[in-house]
């Protein structure tokens, strides 16, 4: 079945550095491809996403490309802040004809510290 | 404002005694989901939902029941709780079923069952 791999962490820097949150899937067909970001004691919010190969989605300074060819989808952000401290859950979704399939990777824990 | 609602957020009970965490949206949306979030093991699909009185297993969904007599509304029961549902819960919903469809998620449900 479908599958999403990521650093579990926790991964500790200081403000400013440089991020970098891998993730790999499996899929059986062409799935779209999400990082979602959980802050403490609230649900997960939707950062950015990547629906095709070679896409780049981007939000809040937070990049992500889509790379069929390794089956890859890190997250990277030039400068973290102590606010990006979070939770952050790289996760696929494929359509079939009879429903969604949407699967979750375990969450990497970030903590900026300034 | 667009937003997925959970009742209760927090609730202790006891092994055996009925309970249901309900879930309401307010955008149209015909998919809905239950997830929950265990350490370890991140979000894992309890239950979903594709439009009204159409409902799925998910990944893990002995010990649950749920339904979807209304468009907005996707509760989820548990007619026997026992230790091991204690977890952090989260209703999710999207527009659809298509696969490029984010999710919104609630704030969550923390459950203890003793």
């Amino acid at each position: 079945g479908d599958s999403v791999t990521q650093m579990e962490g926790p991964v500790t820097l200081s403000e400013e550095a440089f991020l970098t949150i891998n993730c790999t899937y499996t899929a059986t067909g062409y799935p779209s491809l999400f990082w979602y970001v959980q802050y403490p004691g609230e649900g997960l919010q939707l950062l950015l996403k990547a629906t095709k190969a070679d896409d780049k989605g981007s939000n809040k300074g937070f990049e992500a490309t889509y790379r069929k060819e390794t089956t890859s989808f890190h997250l990277e952000k030039g400068s973290v802040q102590v606010s990006d401290s979070a939770v952050y859950f790289c996760a696929l979704s494929e359509g079939f004809g009879y429903g969604q399939n949407f699967v979750f990777g375990p969450g990497t824990r970030l903590s900026v510290l300034p | 404002e667009a937003q997925v609602t959970q009742n209760p957020r927090y609730l202790i009970t006891v092994t055996g005694k009925k309970l249901t965490v309900t879930c309401s949206q307010n955008m149209n949306h015909e998919y809905m989901s239950w997830y929950r979030q265990d350490p370890g093991l991140g979000l894992r699909q309890i239950y979903y939902s594709m439009n009204v009185e159409v409902t799925d297993k998910g990944d893990v969904p002995e010990g649950y029941k749920v339904s979807r007599k209304e468009k907005r509304n996707f509760p989820l029961i548990l007619e026997s709780p026992s230790p091991n549902q204690t977890s952090l819960y989260f209703c999710a919903s999207s527009l659809n079923q298509g696969s490029n469809q984010p999710q919104h998620f609630g704030d969550g449900t923390r459950l203890s069952i003793l």
